[in-house]
């Protein structure tokens, strides 16, 4: 069965400054990869996805992450984080043939910019 | 607009009162979720249907029943809320698993007294 694992369940970081959200998956088989923010008292929304091709993904607003098969990681970055992207993340993780087409979500991380 | 919308978005019960959540989607999406979230506990998987009539237990059923008689359509009935219902409770819907990423409702927050 997949398992989504988010290393950090707070990150503080200053505006300005880069970050990184870190995610690890596993999983036997082929996977489809997603990173989901949520900004207070809203609903998820997606933020990027990896299917196949470009490990490098970019999504909205200024967010990209790597696809790293051998290290079976997902990590969420992003040069300059703005007072505006304090939010909780989400890692989620599909697998693909062979497996169970069910998505699983990681506990969440929040990200808390600070002036 | 595209969107998935859930009633109410809140709710303050007591123990033992029968309750449903209603979840609606305008995407014609053949998937449709239901989660909760707590603190710590991130996003859990309460059920998940693939289509209409077809329905399967999530990581968290207990205490919850679903039912997808049309696809637009995905309520969620708690028969006996008991305290530990207290969450926050979103659907979602997909056009189906996998590659497709989910689209969800702005959540209903429940407590249960």
């Amino acid at each position: 069965a997949q398992s989504v694992t988010q290393l950090d369940s707070q990150v503080p970081v200053f505006e300005e400054a880069p970050v990184e959200l870190r995610c690890n998956y596993s999983s036997s088989v082929s996977v489809y990869l997603f990173w989901y923010v949520q900004y207070p008292n809203q609903g998820l929304q997606l933020l990027l996805k990896y299917l196949s091709g470009s490990t490098l993904v970019k999504g909205i607003n200024g967010f990209e992450a790597e696809f790293n098969k051998s290290q079976t990681s997902f990590h969420l970055r992003k040069p300059s984080v703005h007072i505006s992207d304090t939010a909780e993340y989400f890692c989620a993780v599909s697998e693909g043939v062979g497996g169970s087409y069910i998505p699983t979500f990681g506990r969440g991380t929040s990200l808390i910019v600070h002036p | 607009e595209a969107q998935v919308t859930q009633n109410p978005r809140y709710l303050i019960t007591v123990t033992g009162k029968k309750l449903t959540v209603t979840c609606s989607q305008n995407m014609n999406h053949e998937y449709m979720s239901w989660y909760r979230q707590d603190p710590g506990l991130g996003l859990r998987q309460i059920y998940y249907s693939m289509n209409v009539e077809v329905t399967d237990k999530g990581d968290v059923p207990e205490g919850y029943k679903v039912s997808r008689k049309e696809k637009r359509n995905f309520p969620l009935i708690l028969e006996s809320p008991s305290p530990n219902q207290t969450s926050l409770y979103f659907c979602a819907s997909s056009i189906a698993g996998g590659v497709y990423e989910q689209y969800f409702g702005p959540g209903t927050r429940l407590t249960v007294t």
